[in-house]
């Protein structure tokens, strides 16, 4: 089955600074990507998602690119805020659209 | 509109006992999910319906879990002679289906086993 890998688990930058998160996964068939943004205590949030058909996606500072040959994608984050501390998950979703698996997560903090 | 919802939010239960946990989904959504968060970890998928229909059920962790939705809106997920290994938030979410895979979480249900 599909098994998604997240790097790295934690992650401390600077206000200002970009922040990177990279995911793999096994699956080849897998052709949806969406990372979600989890704050304490509340329930994850879609913030972007890419499609196996698209190479990049941008979204004012956040940005995804997958690489399907090597199984690679990556959440960037530029000019980052204190707000953007959270928790952030990578998945993979099948061909339907429906069975998800998501990375472990990696837990951002900005500091001011 | 209304979001996905979920109840209880908290559940405290003895070791041994079943437990029922019900999702709303959002009205019109034909996809429903549930989700296992222990404390600090990520997300371990369950199983997912399209409409009534749960075509992969081998994300349940064991027999003692199963899980139903009937009339494509409501599920529920009971499990059976809980552990202390199953406290965990659980979280549904639901997705319009067809070519809009975009799920949306409810707030969880944190089931405290004693």
């Amino acid at each position: 089955g599909e098994n998604v890998e997240q790097h790295p688990s934690t992650l401390s930058v600077q206000e200002g600074d970009s922040a990177v998160i990279k995911c793999t996964y096994s699956d080849s068939a897998s052709n949806y990507f969406p990372w979600y943004k989890q704050e304490l205590g509340k329930r994850p949030q879609l913030i972007i998602d890419i499609r196996s058909n698209v190479g990049e996606k941008k979204d004012q500072r956040i940005a995804v690119t997958l690489n399907k040959t090597a199984k690679h994608f990556s959440l960037h984050i530029t000019e980052t805020q204190p707000e953007d501390s959270a928790v952030y998950f990578c998945a993979a979703t099948d061909t339907g659209g429906f069975k998800t698996i998501f990375g472990a997560g990696t837990r951002l903090f900005v500091k001011a | 509109g209304a979001g996905v919802s979920q109840s209880p939010s908290n559940k405290v239960t003895e070791k041994g006992k079943d437990v029922e946990l019900r999702c709303d989904p959002i009205s019109g959504h034909t996809a429903l999910y549930w989700y296992r968060q222990s404390l600090g970890q990520g997300l371990e998928f369950l199983i997912y319906f399209q409409g009534n229909s749960a075509p992969d059920k081998s994300g349940l962790p064991s027999d003692r879990f199963s899980a139903e939705r009937t009339g494509g809106s409501v599920s529920t997920l009971t499990i059976q002679r809980t552990q202390q290994e199953d406290s965990a938030v659980y979280l549904c979410a639901s997705s319009k289906g067809g070519s809009s895979y975009e799920q949306y979480f409810g707030p969880g249900t944190r089931l405290t086993v004693t």
